[in-house]
């Protein structure tokens, strides 16, 4: 089985700081592992994916993550964070080259900037 | 762009309703998934088909079955609907061989 544990319900960062979403995951096999984004009364939207090659993946808006198979984590993160980065974020993966197609996701971490 | 569509945002239903639910993809995607999203659960998946006429089931598939008759649409229907299925419901698509999914904007149904 595979899953996803997003440790945080919230982060709080100011605006101009670096923000960190954290990200842990479980599965039997190598991890194909994504970032998606929710803005009130959204979809998700697509930030970033980890399939293979550098540890370190680089998204939209200025997004990237750090893939780390020791540790089994893929933290968000943002040099600089903007107030219009507050919205719901959401790990999720899935196991490269079997099982369903479906993604397995965390249950969410808020992040709020505030100005 | 890839472009996902649901056909209601807001829905509001009685307990026993049937209830249809429909996501439309326009980019030929073989794969289309529902899941649901309850606070502090993320998303789950309910059911999620690879081809025309082919589905199976996700995690929490009781209370619904899918449809798809036709590649680019994909419905989920509730038999009979009652309170603990209001949720957000979003519907995805993906390429066969790809792993990135588009979402839908998500349907907030409220079953009363």
């Amino acid at each position: 089985a595979q899953s996803v544990a997003q440790p945080e319900d919230q982060v709080n960062v100011a605006e101009g700081n670096p923000l960190t979403v954290k990200c842990t995951y479980s599965v039997s096999g190598n991890p194909y592992l994504f970032w998606y984004v929710q803005y009130p009364n959204r979809g998700l939207q697509f930030l970033l994916k980890y399939i293979t090659g550098d540890n370190l993946v680089k998204g939209s808006y200025g997004f990237e993550a750090e893939f780390n198979k020791s540790q089994t984590s893929f933290h968000l993160k943002k040099p600089s964070a903007l107030v219009s980065d507050s919205a719901l974020y959401f790990c999720a993966v899935r196991v490269l080259g079997r099982g369903r197609r479906a993604l397995t996701f965390g249950s969410g971490t808020r992040l709020q900037v505030q100005p | 762009d890839v472009k996902v569509t649901q056909s209601s945002r807001y829905l509001v239903k009685r307990t026993g309703e049937k209830v249809f639910l429909e996501c439309v993809q326009d980019m030929d995607h073989e794969n289309m998934f529902w899941y649901r999203q309850d606070p502090g659960l993320g998303l789950r998946l309910i059911y999620f088909s690879y081809d025309v006429k082919m589905k199976e089931k996700g995690d929490i598939p009781e209370g619904y079955s899918v449809s798809r008759e036709k590649k680019e649409r994909f419905s989920l229907i509730l038999e009979s609907a009652s309170t603990n299925q209001t949720s957000m419901y979003l519907c995805a698509s993906s390429f066969q061989d790809q792993e990135t999914q588009y979402f839908g904007p998500g349907t907030r149904l409220l079953v009363l």
